[in-house]
């Protein structure tokens, strides 16, 4: 069973500063899943990568596959960033345990 | 708006209580799935569907049932409610299981069970 760790749990920023979530799997995926969970909402997938690097606005993910490892950075911080992030691993193969998820990292960005 | 639709979002249900919580997607995948989501844990896997007809058993599947009642709707019951099923639930959908494609997630049903 893939563990996936995510670092830190808990952070909280001034408004303009720029964060980073760390998430790390200990077996090879076929995909990793970055998600936001805004309280007491529902969850939205903001990147699926496989490899690389990939932008949306001011959000960054990046992945180094043999290091096992992802990143997840928010340029220019602002308050609305405030969630949860959830790191997901896809496991390769059939089976059940297909999404690996992280339990989260509390983001709360302060004016 | 296309996605993934639950109902319902909030529900309280005594202990031995019966329901059935409803997912329906209308994006056209053929998988989907039902998670739990429990404070300082991660999502965990209830039941899936890898598509139309089938279904198996996540990592924690007791007490639980699913029928995938055709290509868009995948419902979850409860069959007899216990206070450790509180919880918040997710359905989500995906093109394909195993495949490098994105999933969809429906806005999740809190439940509590006294």
């Amino acid at each position: 069973k893939n563990e996936v760790e995510q670092s830190p749990q808990n952070l909280t920023a001034q408004e303009g500063e720029f964060i980073t979530i760390n998430c790390s799997y200990s077996v090879g995926i076929s995909a990793l899943h970055w998600l936001q969970q805004h309280p007491g909402g529902g969850i939205v997938s903001l990147f699926m990568l496989s490899s690389g690097k990939k932008k949306h606005g001011r959000l960054i993910a990046t992945i180094n596959i043999q290091e096992k490892h992802s990143s997840l950075h928010i340029t220019a911080s602002h308050p609305r960033d405030s969630a949860v992030y959830i790191c997901a691993v896809l496991n390769p193969g059939g089976g059940a345990d297909g999404l690996t998820f992280g339990k989260g990292t509390h983001l709360i960005i302060q004016p | 708006n296309a996605g993934v639709t639950q109902t319902p979002k909030f529900q309280v249900l005594k202990t031995g209580q019966s329901m059935t919580l409803q997912c329906a997607q209308d994006m056209n995948h053929n998988s989907m799935y039902w998670y739990r989501q429990d404070p300082g844990m991660g999502l965990r896997l209830i039941y899936y569907s890898a598509s139309e007809g089938t279904t198996d058993k996540g990592e924690v599947p007791n007490g639980y049932n699913v029928s995938r009642l055709n290509k868009r709707e995948f419902s979850l019951r409860l069959e007899s409610a216990a206070p450790s099923q509180t919880s918040v639930y997710f359905c989500a959908s995906s093109l394909f299981r195993d495949r490098v494609y994105g999933y969809t997630f429906g806005s999740g049903t809190r439940l509590t069970v006294v």
